[in-house]
């Protein structure tokens, strides 16, 4: 089992739908957890951190559920400029090791 | 102000030709790291340096060196290329600060 997996996709929704991605991960060691965005044949680049109360950025919103072992994006009101690969990444605090998942690919459609 | 810079962008080898992958930072970060990224596999660490002068192995670090110039520059050494490490390759810096991680903008190799 991997240790940080994801659904790859793609999720294709319209313009202005909201979609959610959920990510697992097997490591309870894991600590700090992230969301990052690749445009295709670009760099990952980091699109919020995950915090156990939850936290949310504009259109964005992250959860963590260390119960369950899992973390959430909520993207509400798409915009065709969301179209991209999300990574899930998770790290283990005093390590310099991050796990990341393959990727949820999202395509929005006009 | 660049943050991470990496050279070349794109690269064709032949099996048993050697390159070095250079990386180099602006942001004044201690810790550097060197990844490949392949479809379905997602990025796998090949080896990361906490520090000037320290290096250590990653998930994936066979048939590769590296080597940590300085605090700024981190290269990535392959010996003798074989097909198998044809993938698209970052090298990233990041803040402890925050656990954010800056990635380069990829090196795109290709061992025929």
């Amino acid at each position: 089992r991997k240790e940080v997996e994801q659904d790859p996709g793609p999720f294709n929704v319209p313009e202005g739908a909201t979609v959610a991605f959920n990510c697992t991960y097997s490591n309870s060691a894991s600590q700090s957890f992230f969301w990052y965005r690749q445009d295709c044949r670009k760099e990952p680049k980091l699109l919020m951190s995950v915090y156990s109360s939850g936290n949310e950025d504009g259109r964005f919103t992250a959860q963590l559920n260390r119960a369950s072992q899992y973390i959430s994006l909520l993207i509400r009101d798409s915009k065709l400029s969301d179209s991209a690969t999300y990574l899930c990444v998770g790290g283990a605090p005093g390590t310099y090791k991050y796990i990341f998942g393959t990727g949820t690919r999202l395509k929005v459609l006009a | 102000n660049a943050g991470v810079t990496q050279t070349p962008k794109f690269q064709v080898l032949k099996t048993g030709q050697s390159m070095t992958l250079q990386c180099a930072q602006d942001m004044n970060h201690n810790s550097m790291y060197w990844y490949r990224q392949d479809p379905g596999m997602g990025l796998r660490l090949i080896y990361y340096s906490a520090s000037e002068g320290t290096t250590d192995k990653g998930e994936v670090p066979n048939g590769y060196n590296v080597s940590r110039l300085n605090k700024r520059e981190f290269s990535l050494r392959l010996e003798s290329a074989a097909p198998s490490q044809t993938s698209v390759y970052f090298c990233a810096t990041d803040s402890r600060v925050t656990d954010t991680q800056y990635f380069g903008p990829g090196t795109r190799l290709t061992v025929l």
